[in-house]
């Protein structure tokens, strides 16, 4: 079956612009995440989904960032005036259930570079 | 008390060497210790994982040592090989109810030929 996908897989965009970057999980996984990973670095925790509801929020670095889920399916993180250390990579995982001990399926991730 | 701390940062290790990562946790609660190895250019994939009702798993040339008292645990790759040459992230969770991992900040491993 189909893997997680996210797009843009590429997006280059200029300081002070709002960008939206797409995830769309596999079938039947209830559970999302977003990460970011700056060149280098570890993967850091945005934010998570069960269903369409995100009971935590704790990563997101600012409210510049927002997220949302629809239909128990595709999640949108929007990061609004964007800026120069908002350049990273960010990946998207789905899992069959919110519960650590399942496997997170990560997509290729979304490059973000901003100018 | 969340973080999971990783090292070395990097490594090089000759093919058919044995590769060591390392990583220390501070919450007791966590039960659940996953690896994930990538790929330039791609997502993280789970590797192998270990529950610390045992202190060892081995998977092929994987094998994850742990130790529930120093709160630590390790991956070995046996026999390296050039196609292993990835970045490993450790990773830590808690099995009941619903919570997210935290992962350690992440190992280049290069194997030279």
């Amino acid at each position: 079956g189909a893997g997680v996908s996210q797009s843009p897989s590429n997006k280059v965009t200029e300081k002070g612009k709002d960008v939206e970057l797409r995830c769309d999980p596999i079938s039947g996984h209830t559970a999302l995440y977003w990460y970011r990973q700056r060149l280098g670095q570890g993967l850091e925790f945005l934010i998570y989904f069960q269903g369409n509801s995100a009971p935590d929020k704790s990563g997101l670095p600012s409210d510049r960032f927002s997220a949302e889920r629809t239909g128990e399916s595709v999640s949108t993180l929007t990061i609004q005036r964007t800026q120069q250390e908002d350049s990273a990579v960010y990946l998207c995982a789905s899992s069959f259930s919110g519960k650590s001990s399942y496997e997170q399926y990560f997509g290729p991730g979304t490059r973000l570079t901003v100018t | 008390q969340q973080q999971v701390k990783q090292s070395p940062q990097s490594l090089i290790v000759q093919k058919g060497g044995i590769s060591i990562i390392n990583c220390a946790y501070e919450n007791t609660a966590f039960d659940y210790f996953p690896w994930y190895q990538q790929f330039p250019g791609k997502g993280p994939a789970l590797l192998i994982a270990i529950r610390p009702d045992v202190s060892e798993k081995k998977e092929g040339r994987f094998t994850i040592s742990f130790n529930k008292s120093a709160k630590q645990f390790s991956l070995h790759i046996m026999d390296s090989q050039p196609g292993d040459s990835a970045t490993y992230f450790c990773a830590a969770g808690r099995q009941s109810g619903y919570s997210t991992l935290t992962f350690g900040k992440g190992t280049m491993l290069l194997v030279s030929p």
